[in-house]
């Protein structure tokens, strides 16, 4: 069945430091890795996905098939950053999105 | 621009009530989802809808029924509520079918269950 890991529930950082917000899936044929990405009170919205290959207010992800990995990085940290961050996956035409548990980001003054 | 509308935003329900969650959709999408956030969780998906007059089970359907009404609306119905329903329920909706855009969310409903 497909899956999707997110390894820590919760990371903290300071502001200006890097962050990586680890992904790591299952799914043995061509995936589509999506960030989803939920502020203070506010609904979930779509962050990147990975066919874009886009930038999106500083956050990059690259899908790594080898380790079947996508990575969610920036360089510096802001902490208007600090939100919970699901990564999820689709596969094959689905219309289904698969979720991980979540990692809670907070960026510290 | 309403995009996806839930109704209601807090409920409060005693064990063994019934309810419907209501959603809306105003983008013309073919396909709509229920999830459930946990904490600890993630998203999991209850039901969904790849288009009007198909509904298909999730991950967790147990203790729920849902109905595509038409192509705006999906409603989500606990017949006899349970503590373990305990959650907050976001509907999504999403483009074409094997498209693959991205999902719309709604801006939740917070359910407890005593």
């Amino acid at each position: 069945a497909q899956r999707v890991t997110q390894p820590e529930k919760l990371l903290s950082v300071f502001k200006g430091a890097p962050v990586e917000l680890k992904c790591n899936y299952s799914y043995s044929g061509s995936p589509e890795l999506f960030w989803y990405v939920q502020y203070s009170r506010q609904r979930l919205q779509l962050l990147l996905r990975h066919i874009s290959r886009e930038s999106i207010k500083g956050f990059t992800a690259d899908l790594n098939k080898g380790e079947t990995s996508f990575h969610l990085k920036k360089p510096f940290a802001q902490e208007e950053d600090s939100a919970m961050y699901y990564c999820a996956l689709s596969w094959g035409g689905s219309e289904k999105l698969v979720f991980g548990k979540g990692t809670k980001l907070t960026v510290n003054p | 621009n309403a995009g996806v509308t839930q109704t209601p935003k807090f409920q409060v329900l005693k064990t063994g009530q019934s309810m419907t969650l209501q959603c809306a959709q105003d983008m013309n999408h073919n396909s709509m989802y229920w999830y459930r956030q946990d904490p600890g969780m993630g998203l999991r998906l209850i039901y969904y809808s790849a288009s009007e007059g198909t509904t298909d089970k999730g991950e967790v359907p147990n203790g729920y029924n849902v109905s595509r009404l038409n192509k705006r609306e999906f409603s989500l119905r606990l017949e006899s509520a349970a503590p373990s329903q305990t959650s907050v329920y976001f509907c999504a909706s999403s483009g074409n079918r094997g498209s693959n855009e991205k999902l719309f969310f709604g801006s939740g409903t917070q359910l407890s269950v005593l």
